[in-house]
């Protein structure tokens, strides 16, 4: 039971283009979300988050967006930088102090 | 300002024997999630852990996989009589619990080969 889904394995920009992953759920008690990413043999780090009250939070070159109707989210990189080469994971929460629950992941490469 | 702390990173194990796999969360920090990541595939939660308390271990394999959290020294993952489908990567992640802010910080990960 995939609660949170992660349709593209993977993704391929050019260096200076927009990023977009995406995600979709199915739990609508879902209320808390976040992107993290992560490198090869290292643990996930935190990127961005958001709360089901909002529709967007930008940080710097990363904005995430949240359609509530749809279950979708996603996570925009502009401009894309080969260092964003890795993989994303979308993880959502469904009550404060649960645990998180993760997709499969998108391998980004970004090309120079 | 040390992050999550995980020992060993690497860990090999024969068939039968078991497993022990140590996380030492961020100071400040008395909060304890344990997931594992299969070849291919995303994050899958185990177990979560307060200082000596099981919080939820819904999923945790009921058979040979425990955990635990004392009140002095790391949280302890262990797998007893390991089989070839153990191997995975396990990453311990810690939270100081904020409402409103619930992020988790995440070790490096060991990697289990179960030969």
């Amino acid at each position: 039971d995939q609660q949170v889904k992660q349709n593209s394995p993977s993704l391929s920009v050019q260096e200076g283009r927009i990023s977009i992953l995406n995600c979709d759920y199915t739990n609508s008690m879902f209320d808390y979300f976040l992107w993290y990413k992560k490198y090869p043999a290292e643990g996930p780090t935190f990127l961005i988050s958001i709360s089901s009250i909002k529709d967007k939070n930008e940080d710097g070159r990363f904005t995430v967006f949240l359609n509530k109707s749809a279950k979708h989210l996603s996570l925009h990189i502009v401009p894309s930088q080969p260092g964003d080469s890795a993989v994303y994971f979308c993880a959502a929460s469904a009550e404060y102090g649960n645990k998180l629950v993760f997709g499969a992941g998108t391998i980004l490469r970004v090309k120079s | 300002n040390a992050g999550v702390m995980q020992n060993p990173r690497h860990l090999v194990r024969r068939r039968g024997q078991e497993a022990r796999l140590r996380c030492s969360p961020m100071k400040g920090h008395s909060h304890v999630y344990w997931y594992r990541q299969l070849p291919e595939e995303g994050l899958k939660f185990m177990v979560y852990l307060q200082k000596e308390n099981i919080i939820d271990e819904s999923g945790m394999p009921k058979e040979r996989f425990s955990a635990e959290f004392p009140k002095e020294g790391p949280s302890i993952l262990r797998i007893q009589q390991v089989v070839r489908g153990d191997s995975a990567a396990y990453f311990c992640a810690s939270s100081p619990l904020v409402q409103g802010d619930e992020k988790l910080f995440f070790g490096s990960g060991t990697q289990l080969s179960v030969l």
